[in-house]
């Protein structure tokens, strides 16, 4: 099956300091790449739907500011937490989407601790 | 705004029994996703539905479709400790990009 690729799967960062989330489809090309936010015991919040060569989409509630979102081409999106506070730490999943019928991918999520 | 809600949330049950998890979705969709997700890791696709009367079973694991009702369930035939995960259904909007995800329920098979 399609492989997407997140990295890194873990990262300890200072607070203030701004953290950048890479996810890249292997084998196919993603038109569509979905960011979530997932808290301890809950179910995952989509953030933005990235759409290669636009800009990303945000739900509501969200920081464009602060949640930086480059889908620059048909593999790769990458999530930039800017000045990242310890509110931010959670876990970040992506996913890409390959055609029909509309099947998403996951990567393997990035937990997020900021200190 | 689509609400995608799975009953139980959490689900312990012995190994060997039989259980449903159900997911009710408030809005159209003729596609719906079902995924385990293991402690500390990513999503795992297990389903996907993409009519109404769709069936399709892996395993230990049978789910089924209902567009008509908006509901969808997922079987567990004989559970064993493997099974152990927490499970969720996802739903499409009618625009077809984007994903709504059901609460999760969070199943604990005891040997």
């Amino acid at each position: 099956g399609a492989v997407v690729s997140q990295h890194p799967s873990r990262v300890i960062c200072k607070s203030g300091t701004s953290v950048k989330i890479e996810c890249r489809s292997l084998d196919f090309q993603a038109t569509t790449m979905f960011w979530y936010r997932q808290f301890p015991k809950q179910s995952l919040m989509l953030m933005a739907t990235s759409n290669e060569g636009s800009k990303a989409t945000y739900e509501q509630g969200v920081e464009k500011d602060k949640f930086l979102i480059n889908h620059a081409s048909l593999t790769l999106s990458t999530l930039t937490v800017t000045s990242a506070h310890p509110e931010d730490s959670s876990f970040y999943i992506c996913s890409a989407m390959a055609g029909k019928p509309n099947i998403q991918y996951f990567g393997a999520g990035t937990r997020l601790s900021v200190l | 705004e689509l609400k995608v809600e799975q009953n139980p949330l959490f689900l312990s049950m012995q190994e060997g029994k039989n259980y449903t998890i159900y997911c009710n979705y408030s809005t159209t969709s003729d596609r719906l996703y079902w995924y385990r997700q293991d402690p500390g890791k990513s999503l795992e696709s297990l389903f996907v539905l993409l009519s109404n009367g769709a069936v399709k079973q892996e395993g230990r694991l049978m789910a089924s479709l209902d567009t008509k009702a908006r509901l969808s369930t997922l079987h567990i035939t004989a559970a064993v400790h493997d099974l152990s995960a927490t499970y969720f259904c996802a739903v499409d909007s009618p625009t077809g990009n984007q994903f709504y995800f059901g609460t999760g329920t969070s199943l604990t098979v005891i040997p």
